[in-house]
């Protein structure tokens, strides 16, 4: 089946700086990536949607400017956490999608951030 | 607006028995819906989905769901759990098949030896 990573699946960042998330379809051609963010106990709510070569559609009330998509090629998304703060700290999830496959999403194992 | 309830945070069965898990949904049109497994470290893993036919759904992993539109209600069964289901399990509902998905709480599913 298709296979999704992300990189790091752990990070431990201080507050104020930036760290940047990978995810990449293996084995496929993801034309559409999808970002979530889960919290302890909670659902996976989407922060974004990112078409390869175009920019990414956010959520209502999900913050471009700190949270950063870049969808540069068809196998690798990332996600930049910008300036981070302790209340960024999460789980974050991604997805791919592509033509292949009945269109299904198929997701990362997720990196747990921890912002000290 | 589309939302999905979970009622059950936590569900502790024994190997062997049987089990349901609870979904109910609230969109405006015939949903997309679907069943996701999490196990610690692994992504996300479809169970199975429903589009549209059939109200019930054949998964992998030997579960299945039933569509109720009247409850609105798509529920997760499974005959005899075994000890390996022990997993969070999402329902979640789409719009345009996987273009946007919308997930519930999760349940947490423990198993008893």
């Amino acid at each position: 089946g298709a296979v999704v990573s992300q990189h790091p699946s752990w990070v431990i960042c201080k507050s104020g700086t930036s760290v940047k998330i990978e995810c990449r379809s293996l084995d496929f051609q993801a034309t559409t990536m999808f970002w979530y963010r889960q919290f302890p106990k909670q659902s996976l709510m989407l922060m974004a949607t990112s078409n390869e070569g175009s920019k990414a559609t956010y959520e209502q009330g999900v913050e471009k400017d700190k949270f950063l998509i870049n969808h540069a090629s068809l196998t690798l998304s990332t996600l930049t956490v910008t300036s981070a703060h302790p209340e960024d700290s999460s789980f974050y999830i991604c997805s791919a999608r592509g033509l292949a496959g009945g269109n299904e999403q198929y997701f990362g194992p997720g990196t747990r951030l921890t912002v000290t | 607006a589309q939302s999905v309830t979970q009622p059950d945070i936590h569900i502790t069965v024994s190997e062997g028995a049987s089990l349901e898990l609870r979904c109910n949904y609230s969109y405006g049109a015939t949903p997309y819906l679907f069943w996701y497994v999490q196990s610690p470290g692994q992504g996300l893993q479809l169970l199975l989905k429903y589009f549209s036919g059939d109200t019930l759904v054949q998964g992998i992993k030997g579960f299945e769901a039933e569509f109720k539109r009247s409850q609105s209600s798509f529920n997760l069964r499974k005959p005899s759990v075994h000890w390996s289901d022990a997993a969070e399990y999402f329902c979640a509902v789409g719009s345009g098949g996987y273009n946007k998905l919308i997930f519930g709480a999760g349940t947490r599913l423990a198993v008893h030896p």
